[in-house]
């Protein structure tokens, strides 16, 4: 059975601070790994969807690896900012279509 | 619609009453799932439709829950006898041709008294 851990569970840091977030899952057979920002009381906002042929996928400030044999993906947050203070959640799918297997997030807070 | 909307966005119900969440996905998305999220948890998967048809059902927790789509758009979340243990975030997302990244809505926030 697939899962999904994230570390660490919090992390609080100042701004401009580098930042990176862990995903590990146990099946390293997965079809996509999908990263969300999730606000309090709000839903998920899609940040970066890496395909499991690809090694990285960059938006912004953000930067996603996936290391599929090891079965870990960073996410990489550059000169962090107070806005980017919420829970980053990472998804795996097995297959094409399948439903998201999520880790329970990484809470973020980012302090002026 | 420009994202995927769900409504209500809250509803406290009664134990042991019915509710009804709807989520309405994204023109064009074939593909629909219902997850359901735990304070503090990650959300976690409930059903899938493909189309008209429920492709994947394994996640509902037990015969109480039920969920329909019957036009290949909207989609009712449909809960009989509602338990506390039912209080969560029940979150909607669509997907182009179940392919691509999947989109959520703000889901809806239940709480059963």
């Amino acid at each position: 059975k697939q899962e999904v851990t994230q570390i660490p569970a919090a992390l609080s840091v100042p701004e401009g601070e580098n930042l990176v977030l862990n995903c590990s899952f146990t099946d390293s057979a997965i079809y996509n790994l999908q990263w969300f920002r999730q606000d309090p009381g709000k839903g998920l906002t899609s940040l970066l969807l890496i395909q499991s042929s690809q090694r990285e996928q960059t938006s912004g400030r953000l930067n996603a690896s996936l290391d599929k044999s090891s079965g870990r993906s960073t996410l990489y947050i550059a000169a962090s900012q107070p806005g980017d203070s919420a829970t980053y959640l990472c998804a795996v799918s097995l297959r094409r279509g399948d439903k998201l297997i999520f880790g329970t997030g990484t809470r973020l807070q980012v302090f002026p | 619609g420009a994202g995927v909307s769900q409504t209500p966005s809250n509803k406290v119900t009664e134990k042991g009453k019915y509710v009804e969440l709807r989520c309405d996905p994204i023109s064009g998305h074939t593909a629909l799932y219902w997850y359901r999220q735990s304070l503090g948890q990650g959300p976690e998967f409930l059903i899938y439709f493909q189309g008209t048809g429920a492709a994947d059902d394994s996640g509902l927790p037990n015969d109480r829950f039920f969920a329909v789509r019957p036009e290949g758009s909207v989609s009712t979340l449909k809960i009989q006898r509602t338990e506390r243990g039912d209080s969560a975030v029940y979150l909607c997302a669509s997907s182009k041709q179940g392919n691509t990244e999947a989109f959520f809505g703000q889901g809806t926030r239940l709480t059963v008294v």
